[in-house]
């Protein structure tokens, strides 16, 4: 089945700074999302982005399916960034998203 | 906002007991998913369904689980004989209303603990 790599596994910031998260993916895919896991442990969605570049508020992605790769930009950071942020791919016909391992960010205040 | 709903929020089971999670889709989607999330572990894919019957399944899918949709609204996933490696979080999901086609919304999950 197809792989996702996400990176870094870990991230502290402080507040205010920028951050890039980066999600691989091993072969071509025709839907891919970006969520926030909550402490409360709901998925957000943040992006549906199978190509091209988004932007809401200070959260941003794009992803480059040529190469394989989505990122996922926050700005200004706060400490309500802070959960595990998930990549997760779908390819073909099936309608099924494969979940990378995540990057779990800590925003300091 | 439409939203995936899911009952119960929590259950503790013994090990051993049948569990019912119910999942109510978002209403004009198509595709229903169960995931779970074993703690600090990624999400995984369980089983999807379309137009009634299972579309796909993983190897984690055997005979222990079977999903349902009952009525027009409900999609149900029952896990039979349960045992201690089945506490996780159970996110119920769904796809396929006009617009965004492939974009999937999770519900809120069920924690299950299996004692």
């Amino acid at each position: 089945g197809i792989q996702v790599e996400q990176s870094p596994p870990d991230l502290i910031l402080q507040e205010g700074a920028n951050s890039t998260l980066r999600c691989n993916f091993s072969d071509s895919v025709n839907n891919l999302q970006w969520f926030h896991q909550n402490p409360w442990g709901q998925l957000i969605n943040l992006f549906y982005i199978p190509s091209g570049t988004k932007q809401n508020g200070r959260l941003s992605a794009t992803t480059v399916a040529t190469e394989r790769y989505s990122l996922l930009y926050i700005s200004s950071s706060q400490t309500t960034d802070s959960g595990v942020y998930f990549c997760a791919v779908g390819r073909g016909s099936a309608r099924q998203l494969t979940f990378g391992s995540g990057t779990q960010l800590t925003v300091l205040p | 906002e439409p939203e995936v709903t899911q009952t119960p929020s929590h259950q503790v089971t013994q090990m051993g007991q049948e569990v019912i999670l119910r999942c109510v889709p978002i209403s004009n989607h198509l595709y229903f998913y169960w995931y779970r999330q074993i703690l600090g572990q990624k999400v995984e894919f369980l089983v999807s369904f379309y137009n009634n019957e299972i579309s796909e399944k993983s190897e984690i899918f055997d005979d222990q689980f079977s999903v349902e949709r009952p009525d027009g609204s409900n999609f149900t996933l029952k896990i039979r004989s349960t045992k201690l490696e089945d506490s996780a979080m159970y996110f119920c999901a769904s796809s396929g209303g006009t617009g965004k086609g492939g974009e999937l919304f999770f519900g809120e999950g069920s924690r299950l603990t299996v004692l």
